[in-house]
C-alpha cells in the first residue's frame, strides 16, 4: 500500500460514544498532521507531530486526543464529542519537518456526530 | 500571523477555456513556502506545487503554471485549456520556515485559504 492512508473513511457516532481515527503513512515521513475541515471554512491545522513529540495543539479541544506511537502511524481518540464536530478529518505527512515540505495527505474521515 | 485569501469562491468555465485562480498571502517571515492543492470530489487533497519564498520564478507543468509575485504578496495559478477533469476545488497553502532552532524540530502545519471551487462545464 502506498501513501496516506486513513480508517475508517466514515464514521458516525453518538454524543457520548468513543471512537479512534487511525491514519498511516508508507512515505518513509516523520512529521505528521491532523487537519479539520468544515463546511464553509478553511482546513483547520489541529496537531502537528515530529518524530513522535507532539511539536503543535492548535487550541484543540480537550475532547480530541491525538497519539503518534511512531513516525508511521497517527491516532485521533474522539470522546463526548459535539454535533458541530462534525467534519473531513485530514491526515498529512511530511518528510523532513521545519523545511517547509509538501505534505500528502490521505483521504480523510467524514465524521457525523448525533 | 500567517493568512491566506483565495477571493474567489467559484469560478465556471466551459470546457478549453483559459482559468486564472487568485491566491493572496500574508506572513511577517522572510521564509515561507506556498503550496497548491487540489480536492477532487473523492476528497483526497492532491499536492500539486511547492514554492520557496526566494525563487520567484514562475512555473508551467503542462496545463498548469503558476506565477509568484512577492511585491504583490500573490501565488496565481492558472490552467490552459480546462478540462472537464479540472473540476474541484483547488487550495492555496502557505508554511513559514520555523528553522532549525525551533525547539519542536520545526514542524510546519500549513495555513490554508478558503479555497475556489472550478468548475468546467463541457
Amino acid at each position: 500500500e502506498t501513501g496516506v492512508t486513513q480508517t475508517p473513511r466514515h464514521l458516525v457516532m453518538g454524543m457520548t460514544n468513543k471512537k479512534s481515527l487511525k491514519c498511516e503513512q508508507h512515505l518513509g515521513h516523520n512529521a505528521m498532521y491532523w487537519y479539520k475541515q468544515s463546511a464553509k471554512k478553511p482546513l483547520e491545522l489541529m496537531f502537528v507531530y515530529n518524530f513522535k513529540e507532539q511539536t503543535e495543539n492548535n487550541s484543540v479541544p480537550s475532547r480530541f486526543s491525538p497519539e503518534c506511537p511512531n513516525s508511521s502511524h497517527l491516532f485521533l481518540h474522539l470522546h463526548t464529542l459535539q454535533p458541530e464536530d462534525s467534519a473531513l478529518y485530514l491526515c498529512a505527512s511530511s518528510a523532513q519537518a521545519g523545511l517547509g515540505g509538501g505534505q500528502y495527505f490521505g483521504p480523510g474521515t467524514r465524521l457525523t456526530v448525533t | 500571523a500567517q493568512k491566506v485569501t483565495q477571493a474567489q469562491t467559484e469560478i465556471s468555465v466551459v470546457e478549453k477555456e483559459d482559468v486564472t485562480l487568485d491566491c493572496v498571502y500574508e506572513t511577517r517571515d522572510t521564509t515561507y513556502y506556498l503550496f497548491w492543492y487540489k480536492q477532487p470530489p473523492s476528497g483526497e487533497l492532491v499536492f500539486l506545487i511547492r514554492r520557496n519564498s526566494f525563487d520567484e520564478q514562475n512555473e508551467i507543468s503542462g496545463r498548469y503554471s503558476w506565477n509568484f509575485q512577492k511585491s504583490t504578496s500573490s501565488f496565481n495559478f492558472t490552467i490552459t485549456a480546462s478540462q472537464v477533469v479540472d473540476s474541484a476545488v483547488y487550495f492555496c497553502a502557505l508554511s513559514e520556515d520555523r528553522g532549525f532552532m525551533y525547539s519542536g524540530g520545526g514542524a510546519d502545519g500549513l495555513t490554508f485559504g478558503k479555497g475556489t471551487h472550478l468548475i468546467i462545464q463541457p
